[in-house]
């Protein structure tokens, strides 16, 4: 059954330097998420990425954060100064249709992000 | 705003019984509602979904949910728990046409006992 894969799946860092978390989403899917879950709270969005380029973002996606779809298969997150705050598990997501039609989004397993 | 309630942070039910849990949501347009399941160190595992149509969806692991509008509930039920059902489950809401973000619930951690 094809899967979200996502690494590493732990990460740890110091503050101020730049991370990228790595993704692979499902092969046919055509959108692709990142959310977080901060230990012990909800998971939230971050944005969403549609025909190479963002189509929403939260308030928690600031300038310190970027994605990208550098190659056919793979959805990179990138954390340029990373922040304590920024501690989470980041899981990535992708669904197989556009726009706002009614087909889930599958998850990968998380990467585990700890800065120092 | 879209918002999902979970006001359960844990339920506890023993093996063979019923289970319920619960999910309350708020949306402005028409709400896709979706629960998913989180194993111990592993990802979100899509449950089951409701967009329209019949309010009792039938997901996996025999899980089963029902949409109520005027109650705007989307509870989540399985007829007879298993110890492996075991896990945290989270309720999320997209706001029909409106955006495509999932909105969350805070999760709710089943613990089925032998």
């Amino acid at each position: 059954e094809p899967e979200v894969t996502q690494t590493p799946s732990h990460q740890v860092t110091q503050m101020g330097q730049e991370v990228i978390l790595r993704c692979v989403p499902i092969s046919n899917h055509l959108y692709f998420y990142w959310y977080r879950q901060i230990l012990g709270q909800k998971v939230e969005f971050l944005v969403s990425f549609y025909n190479n380029e963002i189509s929403e973002k939260s308030e928690i996606f600031d300038d310190q954060f970027s994605v990208e779809r550098p190659d056919g298969s793979n959805f990179t997150l990138k954390i340029r100064s990373t922040k304590l705050e920024d501690s989470a598990m980041y899981f990535c997501a992708s669904r197989v249709e556009g726009g706002v039609a009614n087909t889930e989004a599958f998850f990968g397993q998380g990467t585990r992000l700890t800065v120092v | 705003a879209q918002s999902v309630a979970q006001p359960e942070d844990q339920v506890n039910v023993a093996e063979g019984n019923p289970l319920t849990v619960k999910c309350t949501y708020s949306v402005s347009g028409n709400p896709y509602l979706f629960w998913y399941v989180q194993y111990p160190n592993r990802g979100l595992q899509f449950l089951l979904k409701y967009i329209t149509g019949d309010n009792l969806v039938k997901g996996s692991y025999g899980f089963e949910a029902e949409f109520n509008k005027s109650q705007t509930s989307f509870h989540l039920k399985k007829p007879s728990a298993l110890v492996s059902d075991s896990a945290l489950y989270f309720c999320a809401v997209r706001d029909g046409r409106n955006t495509d973000k999932l909105i969350f619930g805070t999760g709710t951690r089943l613990q089925v006992f032998p």
